[in-house]
């Protein structure tokens, strides 16, 4: 199976800081990496699909980049809204394997 | 607008069985595979299984297989979730989610299963 390794596991920040979060694959997985952003007791909500697409109605200060093991999700400037958890998940084989999240709080 | 609805969950003791549904609206359900991810209080999610968009495959997480069994009825837009031989580990809230190109673009609101005596 594929692992992912998410780091860092919490990361403390300003609004209108540039904050980028690191996800590792274990093996390649081509492109096939998403990234959700989740708040407490809500589910997940899918921000990056294929690595660097953004979904529809994300704002563009999300940004993904990466292939093959290494990827990175970057907000450019934080606000308000952005503080939650962060996972990243490969999706390449049918076995899907999520990082173990970045939790994303205010300093 | 897209919308997954989770129903069937509760308390149940270990040992026992459960039953999940997951119902899907606003999309052609059959042209997507679907699937369940949990997430334990406090912890991250773990993938629990998937299934393709016409029922034909079936796939499961190693902590799952052979206790769980995924499936889906595509002429009412449900997908199902048998759980048997439930653990005190199994206690989570278990979200459906797909509708994506591979990724999961859209989720349902959760719903909590507590294994417990």
């Amino acid at each position: 199976d594929v692992q992912m390794t998410q780091s860092p596991s919490t990361l403390s920040a300003s609004v209108g800081d540039r904050v980028t979060i690191t996800c590792r694959a274990s093996q390649s997985i081509s492109s096939w990496l998403a990234w959700y952003q989740q708040k407490p007791g809500k589910a997940p909500k899918l921000l990056i699909y294929q690595a660097s697409s953004l979904e529809s109605g994300v704002p563009s200060r999300f940004s993904g980049r990466g292939s093959g093991t290494d990827f990175t999700l970057t907000i450019s400037s934080l606000q308000p809204d952005d503080f939650a958890t962060y996972y990243c998940e490969q999706y390449n084989s049918f076995s899907r394997t999520f990082g173990q999240g970045t939790r994303l709080e205010i300093k | 607008e897209v919308q997954l609805v989770e129903s069937g969950g509760g308390l149940v003791q270990p040992g026992g069985s459960l039953r999940l549904s997951c119902v899907a609206s606003g999309f052609t359900f059959s042209s997507y595979a679907m699937n369940w991810v949990r997430q334990a209080q406090g912890k991250g999610l773990e993938w629990v299984s998937g299934i393709t968009g016409s029922g034909a495959d079936t796939f499961y997480a190693d902590s799952v297989r052979g206790r769980f069994t995924i499936s889906r009825d595509n002429s009412n837009n449900i997908m199902y979730l048998q759980m048997n031989s439930l653990r005190a580990e199994d206690t989570a809230a278990y979200f459906c989610a797909g509708y994506g190109t591979g990724s999961l673009g859209a989720w349902g609101q959760g719903i909590l299963v507590t294994v417990s005596s």
